[in-house]
């Protein structure tokens, strides 16, 4: 069975770059069926899209971020990562990791989330 | 991008009731939609894709309707472990965007 575990800092300053990792273990991270997500949710707000990476490490990310955020892959250690620069205190916010499902239909692809970790609560604060 | 808004914010049922939950999107989704349920200090557990799909493991009490732009998720008969926040997504339009949630209490 499929576990995502987000591991980082839960303190940031402002200005400063916000860097999590998240590790998967019971299935490869290099399966061509997935791609891999990251979720925020700030308190007591709907979740977030942040972005998504393939196991080759093609990558979308969210208008809202794109300018500020880098996901990245590392298949040797079936791990992907987020980096966030340039954080302000809307930047807090539980950060997730996810799962997506990748299926083709009538022409194109798309992806749904299927597991989640449990989510890192990352605090921006001096 | 398509906004999605839940109706209503909270729900305040019974053990035994059937629960009701609306999500519309700004826009036509088709059938890509997605159900989550999430509780506190738990990971999101996915419930329903496809707009009508139980995941795997999910059971048959919990049950999704809609296309286009308007959706239900209904709970037949809530059982305790149903009490939970739960909020939709949708997939069909890039970027994914997620409703704000309904609260589902006793």
């Amino acid at each position: 069975q499929v576990q995502l575990q987000e591991s980082g800092p839960g303190l940031v300053k402002p200005s400063q770059t916000l860097s999590l990792t998240c590790t998967v273990s019971g299935d490869s991270i290099s399966s061509d069926s997935y791609s891999w997500s990251w979720i925020r949710q700030p308190a007591g707000k709907g979740p977030e899209w942040i972005g998504r990476v393939s196991p080759i490490g093609s990558t979308n990310y969210n208008p809202s971020l794109q300018s500020r955020v880098i996901i990245s892959v590392d298949t040797s250690k079936n791990q992907y990562s987020l980096k966030l620069s340039s954080v302000t205190a809307a930047d807090t916010a539980v950060y997730y990791c996810a799962r997506d499902i990748k299926f083709w239909s009538a022409g194109d692809y798309y992806y749904y989330m299927d597991v989640w970790g449990k989510g890192t609560t990352v605090t921006v604060s001096s | 991008e398509i906004m999605m808004t839940q109706s209503p914010d909270t729900l305040s049922v019974s053990p035994g009731e059937r629960a009701t939950l609306s999500c519309r999107a700004s826009q036509s989704v088709s059938s890509n939609l997605a159900w989550y349920q999430q509780k506190r200090g738990q990971a999101p557990k996915l419930l329903i894709f496809g707009a009508s799909t139980r995941a795997t493991g999910i059971p048959p009490r919990f049950s999704g309707s809609g296309s286009g732009t308007e959706f239900t998720l209904t709970i037949s008969s809530l059982q305790s472990e149903d009490f939970a926040l739960y909020f939709c997504q949708q997939y069909d339009n890039w970027p994914p965007t997620f409703g704000q949630g309904t609260k589902v209490e006793i």
